[in-house]
């Protein structure tokens, strides 16, 4: 079936540093992506939606400066978080829906975590 | 607006027990209705889904019905084992566009204990 892959499964950071988190549909086309945010214990806030070829659309309060989104295939959607602070770890995970002829189902990465030190 | 309420946890079950897990709706239109499942440590994996009214979503012995009349898509498993321990998301799709994301509850915790 189809599946998304995330890659790294986990990361530590210096704080101010960079880092980048890549989102892979593995068999599937996908022309629109999401990533969300996880803290412990809690749901999934959405954080932006990507879409391939254009500009993430971020939602309310999401500082798109600091989380930057870049959709450049229709299987490949990377969020990078700049100048890295210790309140921006988190779980972040990735989704992207399948086309009508693939079910129409929206799959989600395996997640990665991400640790500012 | 689109939103998701479930009942809050944990739920704590001996193997074998019944489960419910409470999730109503509040959408415009005829949203998809989803059920995820995320392990520890994990991300979340597709359990079951339904996209129209009376529509049922089985799978690996959890059902849950699409019911406008209550907005509901209560999930349920007759026998819980051990394994299924772990937290449950209710989602909605407000629309089958591209474009449309999921709108999740905020999860129930579930542990099973042998």
């Amino acid at each position: 079936g189809a599946v998304v892959s995330q890659h790294p499964s986990r990361v530590i950071c210096k704080s101010g540093t960079s880092v980048k988190i890549e989102c892979r549909s593995l068999d599937f086309q996908a022309t629109t992506m999401f990533w969300y945010r996880q803290f412990p214990k809690q749901s999934l806030m959405l954080m932006a939606t990507s879409n391939e070829g254009s500009k993430a659309t971020y939602e309310q309060g999401v500082e798109k400066d600091k989380f930057l989104i870049n959709h450049a295939s229709l299987t490949l959607s990377t969020l990078t978080v700049t100048s890295a602070h210790p309140e921006d770890s988190s779980f972040y995970i990735c989704s992207a829906r399948a086309h009508r002829e693939a079910g129409n189902t929206i799959y989600f990465g395996e997640g990665s975590w991400l640790t500012v030190v | 607006g689109n939103s998701v309420t479930q009942m809050e946890g944990p739920v704590t079950l001996s193997e074998e027990a019944f489960l419910t897990i409470n999730c109503t709706y509040t959408a415009t239109g005829y949203p998809s209705l989803f059920w995820y499942v995320q392990y520890p440590g994990e991300g979340l994996q597709l359990l079951l889904k339904a996209t129209k009214a009376d529509d049922k979503g089985s799978n690996k012995g959890f059902e849950a019905t699409y019911r406008k009349e209550t907005t509901s898509f209560h999930l349920e498993k007759g026998s819980v084992q051990v394994s299924d321990s772990a937290v449950y998301f209710c989602a909605l799709s407000p629309s089958n566009q591209a474009g449309t994301a999921l709108i999740f509850g905020k999860g129930t915790t579930l542990s099973v204990s042998s």
